[in-house]
């Protein structure tokens, strides 16, 4: 079967830098997506890698190791504001995205 | 083009009752999709259009489950006789896909339903 796998939950400091890992087990790869999902709120993009390495835009950036089958989201300087869900995301070989059941990451100040 | 958009975003009904949902997605936008998800998950997938074709359905949609695209344009999600398991978030994605690349989905603010 199809497996996406993330924490949970985790909890950081305002200023620091927290790291989101997720691994996957698919029918296939054609990329992966993060997204950060609000209480209440949809989700909205964050970053898409299909090639082994790391992807950065500002503060977040996002790291692939598809032999590994292995990602991960790190936010840096965090703000009160990224207090959310963040969702891995995997595009299998029918181009469908499986979801994992997201990381809710708590700021403190 | 504001987004996609969906109505209604509340919707509260009682067991048995029959519910649809609408969402307009982007309008360039040839892909939609049906997601529905539940607190502390992630989206579970429930069909997708491209253009006016419903491409693929989840094998664990019950058949009390049906969406429309007529002209590939908006869609309804219709459920017949709800239950109270199908209380959820149902959200609505669309893209823009031609092929391989990084199509991300936009999705809409859902519809919240709750069946008592």
């Amino acid at each position: 079967g199809q497996n996406i796998d993330q924490p949970t939950e985790m909890t950081a400091t305002e200023g620091a830098i927290v790291q989101i890992n997720c691994t996957y087990q698919t029918s296939g790869f054609n990329g992966l997506f993060w997204y950060q999902q609000h209480a209440g709120e949809a989700p909205t993009f964050l970053s898409y890698n299909v090639l082994d390495g790391l992807e950065e835009k500002g503060r977040f950036s996002s790291f692939l190791s598809r032999s590994k089958g292995y990602s991960y989201l790190l936010l840096k300087e965090l703000q009160m504001k990224d207090s959310a869900s963040y969702l891995c995301a995997v595009r299998d070989q029918d181009y469908q995205l499986i979801w994992g059941a997201g990381t809710k990451l708590i700021i403190k100040p | 083009d504001t987004g996609v958009s969906q109505d209604p975003r509340h919707k509260i009904t009682k067991r048995g009752q029959n519910v649809t949902f609408r969402c307009d997605p982007i309008s360039e936008h040839n892909r939609l999709y049906w997601y529905r998800q539940t607190l502390g998950q992630g989206p579970e997938f429930l069909t997708y259009f491209q253009n006016e074709a419903q491409l693929e359905k989840s094998r664990l949609l019950s058949d009390r489950f049906s969406a429309e695209r007529p002209k590939g344009s908006f869609s309804t999600l219709e459920i017949q006789r709800t239950e109270q398991g199908d209380s959820a978030m149902y959200l609505c994605a669309s893209s823009l896909e031609a092929g391989e690349g990084d199509y991300e989905q936009y999705f809409g603010p859902g519809t919240r339903l709750t069946v008592t």
